[in-house]
């Protein structure tokens, strides 16, 4: 089935232990994005990818690291979790920058 | 720095009422408007869009006009259903970088 897969689906995280969200699409996209959703604050920009080699920063990068290795997956780590990163985590792709994005089902991240 | 502003939820409604959720933004140049729906447990899904002044995107019913001369972009609907309880989101591309901004969604709720 086309579309964006994430896993894992939830995960309850001991702070201080390091993390890797997981984010494949198989629509050939060249854009993807990280969004985190908190209730009262919509979703953020954490870090995106326009084309598969390279990766910039979005509204709230700290704390987290992205790779862009291929053009299908684009992994999410919190090197070192806190709980302020206990959110709802959601990957997005586009065909190019700009365009409308597809998101995936997301992650629900807990740290204690 | 660009911005998009929606009205607060949550919006209770009756079936078959007429629904309007306003959404303003802030930006340079002229970026295109989406509106995203989430519907419970799932992750956001474009519902409709406009790229430029004037123009009106449409979907299953609902309906939002570009106006740059008020930098809006409400959504409407004629006559809600149940199956249309969801958050909302409306969304600005940043043409500078391509990244979307959004508001902090708009929760609605349609009684029987």
């Amino acid at each position: 089935i086309a579309g964006i897969t994430q896993a894992p689906t939830s995960q309850i995280l001991a702070a201080g232990r390091r993390m890797t969200l997981r984010c494949t699409q198989d629509m050939r996209h060249n854009a993807m994005y990280w969004y985190r959703q908190d209730l009262g604050l919509g979703l953020r920009l954490i870090h995106y990818s326009n084309t598969a080699g390279t990766t910039g920063k979005g509204e709230v990068p700290d704390g987290y690291s992205v790779s862009r290795a291929n053009t299908d997956d684009f992994p999410l780590t919190l090197a070192s979790a806190v709980p302020s990163q206990t959110s709802v985590y959601f990957c997005a792709s586009s065909v190019q920058r700009g365009q409308e994005q597809f998101f995936g089902p997301g992650t629900r991240l807990t740290v204690l | 720095g660009n911005s998009v502003t929606q009205m607060e939820g949550p919006v209770t409604l009756s079936e078959e009422a007429f629904l309007t959720i306003n959404c303003t933004y802030t930006a340079t140049g002229y970026p295109s408007l989406f509106w995203y729906v989430q519907y419970p447990g799932e992750g956001l899904q474009l519902l409709l869009k406009a790229t430029k002044a004037d123009d009106k995107g449409s979907n299953k019913g609902f309906e939002a006009t570009y106006r740059k001369e008020t930098t809006s972009f409400h959504l409407e609907k004629g006559s809600v259903q149940v199956s249309d309880s969801a958050v909302y989101f409306c969304a600005l591309s940043d043409n500078q970088g391509g990244k979307l901004i959004f508001g902090q969604g708009t929760e609605l709720s349609v009684k029987p």
